[in-house]
């Protein structure tokens, strides 16, 4: 399967901007909208941005996401203790007409 | 609010076989697509397969073709997927999730059904 590639740990402190991102295949990234999903263990993952800068209803403004040629960023601003999760980006693949997920980005805030 | 509940989950024999179940509500089932998701221990999120709102199309990853199958039932607002053959790295927590479109994401997630595999 095709590769999404996400750092697998980001540390930063309180009330600090971290951005995570995600590299894949430039005609991937570039042609189809990126995801991004937040995951606390014990509870499903939750849908934080879509098609690569729109957040759902209900999803706080300190998350956004962008992207930038086959780079695919989230950037979480003012950190607080409960953005401590998994996080994950995720992209159709036409050619594989399959979902890829990238291997996740755990975020710690120290 | 949509509700998306698992049940069939549980512990079975390398080579055995395990039909998973999903209820839906709080949405028009029959208007979107639908997928299963696994999580292994300790590994990451991976997508197992989807399934199109009529049914007539489905996908699967690589590592469970020819082995699982995904259905559904639209008049009963549920989806399935039957795994055969199953081996020990097919252990994982199995999440039910809305596929309403490319552009839109895996919107929403069930809690999951935890799948075992071991003699």
């Amino acid at each position: 399967q095709a590769g999404l590639t996400q750092p697998p740990s980001v540390s930063k402190g309180l009330r600090q901007t971290a951005t995570l991102t995600c590299t894949g295949k430039s005609n991937l990234v570039g042609n189809q909208g990126a995801t991004w999903l937040q995951h606390h263990q014990g509870h499903p993952p939750k849908l934080l941005s879509y098609s690569n800068d729109n957040r759902p209803s209900g999803i706080s403004e300190r998350f956004s996401a962008s992207r930038s040629g086959n780079t695919a960023s989230l950037t979480i601003t003012e950190l607080q203790p409960e953005d401590e999760a998994d996080y994950y980006c995720s992209i159709w693949d036409p050619d594989l007409s399959a979902w890829v997920f990238g291997g996740g980005t755990k975020l710690t805030v120290l | 609010d949509v509700e998306l509940v698992e049940s069939g989950g549980g512990l079975v024999q390398p080579g055995g076989s395990l039909r998973l179940s999903c209820e839906a509500s709080g949405f028009t089932f029959s208007d979107d697509w639908m997928s299963w998701v696994r999580q292994a221990p300790g590994k990451g999120l991976e997508w197992v397969a989807n399934i199109k709102k009529d049914g007539s199309i489905t996908n699967y990853v690589d590592s469970v073709k020819g082995r699982f199958t995904i259905s559904r039932d639209n008049t009963k607002n549920s989806v399935y997927l039957q795994m055969n053959s199953l081996r020990a790295e097919d252990t994982a927590l199995y999440y039910c999730v809305r596929d309403p479109s490319v552009i839109w994401g895996l919107d929403s997630w069930g809690q999951g059904a935890l799948v075992t595999v071991s003699s």
